[in-house]
């Protein structure tokens, strides 16, 4: 099995550009999620899904979108990439909202 | 939302047994709390999880007193290969909307 896995591991990125970090998971858990780690900190919740076409924001969800239109696959798209967002990116998921969350290797995300 | 606070750093000898704290309120109604353990360059990796009273795995045990407003992640005879960051997670209901909140994290360091 392979889990969650995250792509890329690595990105730089200039003010104002725009990417997608990709997550999938082939456990076919329900919930997925997004957290993000600055240097030094925990993880902050960004946003998260429930299920398929199912999403919420977390504690930080501004300067980034999502969507669900598969179990497997939760993207997380930041239009406008800002120096505050510089950053690891981790991917998680869980059978339910009870379950323990699988994490993937996470991305290292810098915006010069 | 509920809100934790865990001890930033703690130092312990090989062999030694090693009691984290997390304290947390507004708990939600019969969620679980759960701790995880990070390497740095890797995602969360969980140890354990319990509702209340005591859990015991195969490489820890949790304590959850009756009121639900702290837990206490117990790491029996630690080793070189525990010094990581300790994180306790809970979750926070406001309005059936879920938040998962990230302990601030404790960097154990096991010494020789």
């Amino acid at each position: 099995n392979a889990g969650v896995t995250q792509t890329p591991k690595f990105r730089i990125l200039k003010i104002g550009q725009s990417m997608t970090l990709q997550c999938t998971q082939d456990m076919n858990h329900n919930y997925m999620y997004w957290y993000r780690q600055d240097p030094g900190m925990g993880l902050k919740l960004i946003y998260y899904s429930v299920g398929a076409g199912i999403t919420d924001k977390g504690e930080v969800p501004n300067g980034y979108n999502v969507s669900r239109s598969t179990t497997e696959d939760f993207p997380l798209r930041l239009e406008l990439a800002a120096p505050s967002q510089t950053s690891v990116y981790f991917c998680a998921s869980s059978t339910n909202s009870n379950q323990p969350q699988h994490f993937g290797d996470g991305t290292r995300l810098s915006i010069l | 939302l509920a809100k934790t606070t865990q001890p930033i750093s703690m130092d312990s000898y090989e062999g030694q047994e090693v009691n984290i704290t997390c304290s947390h309120n507004n708990i939600a109604t019969n969620d679980y709390i759960t701790w995880y353990q990070q390497f740095p360059s890797q995602g969360p990796r969980f140890i354990i999880q319990g509702y209340k009273t005591k859990v015991t795995n195969e490489v820890a045990s949790l304590f959850i007193p009756a009121d639900r407003k702290s837990s206490t992640l117990s790491l029996p005879r630690v080793s070189l290969s525990d010094t990581a960051v300790y994180y306790c997670l809970v979750p926070s209901s406001t309005s059936g909307t879920y938040k998962y909140i990230f302990g601030t994290g404790t960097r154990l360091k096991v010494l020789a």
